[in-house]
């Protein structure tokens, strides 16, 4: 089975601190994304990676950034975190075939006070 | 640019009896994929079932099975003879047969399954 590991289940971080947000698939997938999940918002992707050090801008970037050294590990990185950024992060990875599923991780609550 | 409606927030279900949950979507592709998508209360989501757009026959799995209307682009989900751990957000989801590599979701369905 497919394994998407993500560092943290629950962070709290202050406004202005830089944040990192780990995620590790153990597959060898090409494809990696980084969701965030809100209340009656489902969920919206923040970036994704086709390969390494190969990254494209999702619905809502802006705030993030991300990073692929290599390829089962796909970090996703606040530079300064805000309050509007307490959510729920969803890292995924999938196969190249276009009709894989996406392999999720459990989640990362993360909450900026 | 897609987009993918899940009209119900909420759904309650009485064990052991079938619910539908509906999902609808927009596209001017002609060739596509369909996915429904499970996340109990643990967190972790996990497929359901996958429908691609070319193929007629409604896709099956065990008690989950979908009415997928290309022509309404309505693709509903039906779980049969529901059980306790049915019970968590379920997410529709649409990936275009194009470049794009993202899925776009639903804003997602609440099931509660009463014993």
């Amino acid at each position: 089975d497919v394994k998407v590991t993500q560092s943290s289940r629950y962070l709290v971080k202050r406004t202005g601190e830089k944040v990192f947000l780990e995620c590790v698939q153990d597959m060898d997938h090409e494809n990696m994304f980084w969701y965030r999940q809100d209340p009656g918002l489902g969920l919206r992707l923040i970036y994704f990676s086709y390969d390494v050090k190969m990254k494209e801008k999702g619905d809502i970037p802006e705030g993030y950034s991300v990073s692929r050294e290599k390829k089962e590990r796909f970090s996703l990185i606040l530079e300064s975190a805000s309050t509007n950024q307490t959510s729920m992060y969803l890292c995924a990875s999938r196969a190249p075939d276009r009709n894989s599923p996406l392999h999720f991780g459990n989640g990362t609550r993360l909450t900026v006070t | 640019a897609q987009t993918v409606t899940q009209s119900q927030p909420e759904m309650s279900v009485q064990e052991a009896e079938t619910v539908t949950l509906s999902c609808t979507y927009d596209t001017s592709e002609s060739d596509y994929y369909l996915f429904w998508y499970k996340q109990p209360p643990s967190r972790q989501m996990i497929l359901v079932i996958r429908q691609e757009a070319y193929k007629q026959q409604n896709a099956t799995e065990n008690r989950f099975s979908v009415n997928f209307q290309k022509a309404a682009k309505s693709f509903s989900l039906k779980i049969s003879d529901s059980q306790l751990g049915d019970a968590a957000m379920y997410f529709c989801a649409y990936k275009g047969q194009g470049g794009s590599e993202k899925l776009v979701f639903g804003k997602g369905t609440k099931l509660t399954v009463n014993p």
